[in-house]
């Protein structure tokens, strides 16, 4: 497609279930990112995939939250046990090899965990 | 990566240029200078980059001190469109030596009318 894509756009879940946030880069982008930002906050980093090297995932932050890339196609960002503090919009961006730093981001994805 | 400074806010008068100021006083040779914007309920939008000479897109213009150690997008006539937080980051393009794309506080800039 001509942009990146993400899915769901809206999900609202109950406290403890697992949730999985879906993201289509644009078509030849080899860098994938994954953005998360609270109502009102900046944007927080949480992992950079870039073609088939290993992912940085230094932003997770918990073991239950996990991203996973096969090839340059598309990302699920999940998040297991969710809480209260995991709501907010979750942002995936892609960008081209050779130009790693010029970013398309998507619409994001707000999660709301009640 | 160098670090970047931007003022936390800035007004604007609509249709009068908007000149937002970033420092990066530690950029080293390799490192080039981004500008994203953030639209309100919107994801960032890149705007423009460059590493030392002056750049112009249809977005804005990009200004870029001698010594590299400062910086200022220039948004040429603003509109109320234009209400967003820009952030400058200061990133080495190459691969491997990228890394991930870290976005700071920026600065909140308000166009009224």
């Amino acid at each position: 497609g001509a942009g990146v894509s993400q899915s769901p756009s809206n999900k609202v879940t109950e406290k403890g279930k697992d949730v999985e946030l879906r993201c289509d880069p644009i078509s030849g982008h080899t860098a994938l990112y994954w953005y998360r930002q609270r109502l009102g906050q900046g944007l927080e980093f949480l992992i950079y995939f870039q073609g088939n090297s290993a992912p940085d995932k230094s932003g997770l932050p918990s073991d239950r939250f996990s991203a996973e890339r096969t090839g340059e196609s598309v990302s699920t960002l999940t998040i297991q046990r969710t809480q209260q503090e995991d709501s907010a919009v979750y942002l995936c961006a892609s960008g081209p090899f050779s130009g790693a730093n010029v970013l398309t981001f998507g619409a994001g994805s707000r999660l709301t965990v009640l | 990566d160098a670090k970047t400074t931007q003022p936390p806010s800035m007004d604007c008068a609509e249709g009068r240029a908007a000149n937002l100021p970033c420092n990066h006083s530690t950029i080293s040779g390799n490192e080039y200078v981004y500008w994203y914007r953030q639209i309100h309920s919107q994801g960032p939008q890149y705007i423009i980059h460059g590493l030392k000479n002056n750049e112009t897109n249809e977005m804005a213009s990009l200004i870029i001190t001698e010594d590299r150690k400062s910086s200022t997008l220039i948004l040429p006539h603003a509109t109320l469109r234009d209400t967003a937080v820009y952030y400058c980051i200061v990133r080495d393009p190459t691969y491997n030596q990228g890394g991930k794309l870290i976005f700071g506080q920026g600065t909140e800039l308000s166009v009224k009318p």
